[in-house]
């Protein structure tokens, strides 16, 4: 498997409460990206960036902020939470930006706004 | 942007039969097709991918067909066992874009292998 590590697995939190969640990976790859996961909907990309301080929007950005410092950390912050944004989250990893490269994905987190 | 549909959003096979999934995407410019496979509490796992150059991909029970005019392409599982239980999403990548993960996916397939 990949080197990603996604923290917290699992989290419980209150709308309207900031709450951060991390990406770190050991593969010294220079992609990474935020997806989220719902129920009929399949993955739909945040953010992700193309190197260190390097971000962009994706399809559902709203309500998402990013951001990379380090080449292996990405953290994706949600500035005041909303039960729509209780969903799966993955981070995802690629090694170069041509097709036929292959995404590596973490194991994901589960987010619950109440 | 690209948009694509997958189809079945569930489906289920007997242990032994063959099972296929069809996606269509809607940008032609479009040039690379993975697969995934999704585990229970797990994230996508690529499968196999195909570039927009090649009609055709196999990699023992799996392959892979894509029709560039046709805008689609599928996924052939054959000889289907209990562990080939999973949900798979097809995506399409848009050529150009800074990411290779950047792609946009179908909503997935619930395979179920029955034994």
């Amino acid at each position: 498997d990949a080197g990603i590590t996604q923290s917290p697995r699992h989290k419980v939190t209150e709308t309207g409460t900031p709450v951060t969640l991390r990406c770190h990976q050991t593969e010294n790859h220079r992609y990474m990206y935020w997806y989220r996961q719902d129920p009929g909907h399949g993955l739909r990309l945040i953010h992700y960036s193309y190197g260190v301080k390097d971000t962009d929007k994706g399809e559902v950005s709203d309500g998402y902020s990013v951001s990379r410092s380090k080449t292996e950390d990405f953290l994706l912050t949600l500035e005041s939470a909303t039960s729509s944004q209780t969903s799966v989250y993955f981070c995802a990893i690629s090694e170069s930006a041509g097709a036929n490269t292959e995404a590596f994905f973490g194991q994901g987190t589960r987010l619950t706004v109440v | 942007g690209e948009n694509v549909e997958q189809h079945p959003s569930t489906l289920s096979v007997q242990e032994g039969d063959s099972a296929v999934i069809k996606c269509t995407y809607s940008d032609s410019a479009s040039n690379y097709f993975p697969w995934y496979k999704q585990e229970l509490g797990k994230g996508p796992q690529l499968i196999i991918d195909i570039r927009s150059n090649v009609g055709e991909k196999k990699d023992q029970r799996i392959a892979v067909t894509l029709n560039k005019t046709a805008k689609h392409f599928s996924l052939h599982i054959t000889e289907t066992q209990p562990e080939d239980s999973a949900v798979y999403f097809c995506a399409a990548h848009l050529a150009g874009q800074r990411g290779a993960g950047k792609s946009t996916f179908g909503d997935g397939t619930t395979l179920t292998v029955k034994p």
